[in-house]
């Protein structure tokens, strides 16, 4: 079991322009989450699936962001037209459906310039 | 008021003490609760989990929940300058599986 793997690990973008990254959780793992962590805050809650259906969305995120996990296995997430604001860790986490424990990738890390 | 509060430290402690890290949460019908550990610029690591009331350890590290009084901390006997990082609490409510997450707390062990 290799763990949760994130691609890209860094991504330097232009305002305005979309990026994707991917996730691919452990390989048992059925749920799967995406979250957003700034310097000095934890994790926050963006989506989370449960094998390829998307079961609940933050109301705080922006129909900018779109997330997909087709055929329950690697998911991406997508921002549209990215701001500064959006500069930020993106960490992709799984777990079973047997309890809470979640099992973290080692994040995305974006800067929007 | 914040769902779950930590305090953002730091906590400075010397080599080999006890480090005590507390958490507390406002949804009284939380469940499950969730200790993580992250080092600065990675992502976090899972240390323990707890479900009931009472004490769960492993290792030198210690969770202890009180649902009545609505907190959760983490003991850490014979604290080593390697377990200097953030240490985040999870809490996740009765029928949901999302987590919400503190702040976390800073910890420093010095020599």
């Amino acid at each position: 079991d290799t763990g949760v793997s994130q691609d890209p690990r860094h991504k330097i973008t232009k305002r305005g322009q979309n990026v994707t990254f991917r996730c691919d959780p452990i390989s048992e793992h059925n749920r799967l989450y995406w979250y957003r962590q700034t310097l000095g805050q934890g994790p926050e809650f963006l989506t989370y699936f449960q094998n390829e259906a998307q079961l609940e969305k933050s109301r705080l995120l922006s129909d900018r962001f779109s997330a997909e996990r087709p055929k329950g296995s690697f998911s991406t997430l997508e921002i549209q037209r990215t701001e500064q604001g959006d500069s930020a860790m993106y960490l992709c986490a799984s777990s079973t459906d047997r309890g809470g424990e979640q099992y973290f990738g080692p994040g995305t890390r974006l800067t929007v310039t | 008021q914040k769902e779950v509060e930590q305090n953002s430290g730091p906590l400075s402690v010397p080599e080999g003490a006890i480090a005590s890290l507390n958490c507390t949460y406002s949804d009284r019908v939380s469940q499950s609760f969730f200790w993580y550990r992250q080092y600065s610029g990675k992502s976090p690591e899972l240390i323990m989990s707890i479900y009931s009331n009472g004490d769960k350890e492993d290792g030198r590290f210690t969770a202890q929940l009180n649902k009545a009084s609505q907190y959760v901390s983490l003991l850490i006997r014979d604290s080593q300058p390697s377990d200097s990082a953030t240490y985040l609490c999870a809490v996740i409510r009765g029928g949901s599986y999302i987590p919400t997450f503190g702040r976390g707390t800073s910890l420093i062990v010095h020599p």
